[in-house]
């Protein structure tokens, strides 16, 4: 079955303390994307990959870090959470460029 | 700066009744639009996409989409709704590369 997939699905912790949020698609997809969800603001790129070490910028990136090390694999690095990135996060793949993306479940974060 | 417009937050229809929820983006010379689903505690669902050829798009559940380039609009539409219909709808473009910007959301409630 085509999917992705992140982990965890929920975190809360605290100002700070580094976290990765874990992503992973199996259908050999070229493009990731990093998302984040809040209440009327809509889905907000954060970063994309467009193959393994090509990284770029999205909406909102302050604040996090990517890594593309391997093709299924696009984790999201917070190196200081603060509380304004109390979020619901998605990550998301595509086979090609400009093409409907495939989205994980979600991750909720609160940062206290 | 790029953006997506969903001017409508919340929209209210009684079940079978015809349905339009309204996207307007920037314009640009090339342009990609989709229209995806998110049921609660869920990822989003690709409904329909625009990727170039025909302007009446049809997706899944019913739905379908008019790409109205001398408006800038896209927007979805469904003749007869049902209760299993409501659910949050996102309108998003991607204009270059692997860069996709997101409305802020309709939430469509489908009163029995």
């Amino acid at each position: 079955e085509a999917q992705v997939t992140q982990n965890p699905r929920y975190l809360i912790t605290v100002t700070g303390k580094k976290l990765t949020v874990t992503c992973s698609q199996n259908m050999n997809h070229e493009y990731m994307s990093w998302y984040r969800q809040d209440p009327g603001l809509g889905l907000r790129q954060i970063y994309y990959s467009m193959n393994v070490e090509v990284t770029d910028k999205g909406d909102v990136p302050e604040g996090y870090k990517v890594s593309r090390k391997e093709k299924r694999n696009f984790p999201l690095i917070l190196e200081s959470p603060s509380p304004n990135q109390t979020s619901l996060y998605f990550c998301a793949s595509s086979g090609y460029s400009n093409q409907p993306q495939h989205f994980g479940d979600g991750t909720r974060l609160s940062i206290l | 700066a790029q953006s997506v417009t969903q001017l409508d937050s919340q929209v209210p229809v009684f079940e079978e009744a015809p349905v339009e929820l309204r996207c307007n983006y920037s314009s640009s010379v090339s342009v990609y639009l989709f229209w995806y689903v998110q049921y609660p505690n869920q990822g989003l669902q690709l409904l329909l996409k625009y990727l170039s050829g025909s302007t009446l798009v049809k997706g899944i559940n019913g739905f379908e989409a008019e790409f109205n380039k001398s408006q800038t609009s896209f927007h979805l539409r469904k003749p007869s709704v049902h209760i299993s219909d409501t659910a949050e709808y996102f309108c998003a473009v991607s204009y270059t590369g692997n860069q996709f910007y997101f409305g802020t959301g309709t939430s469509l409630t489908v009163i029995p």
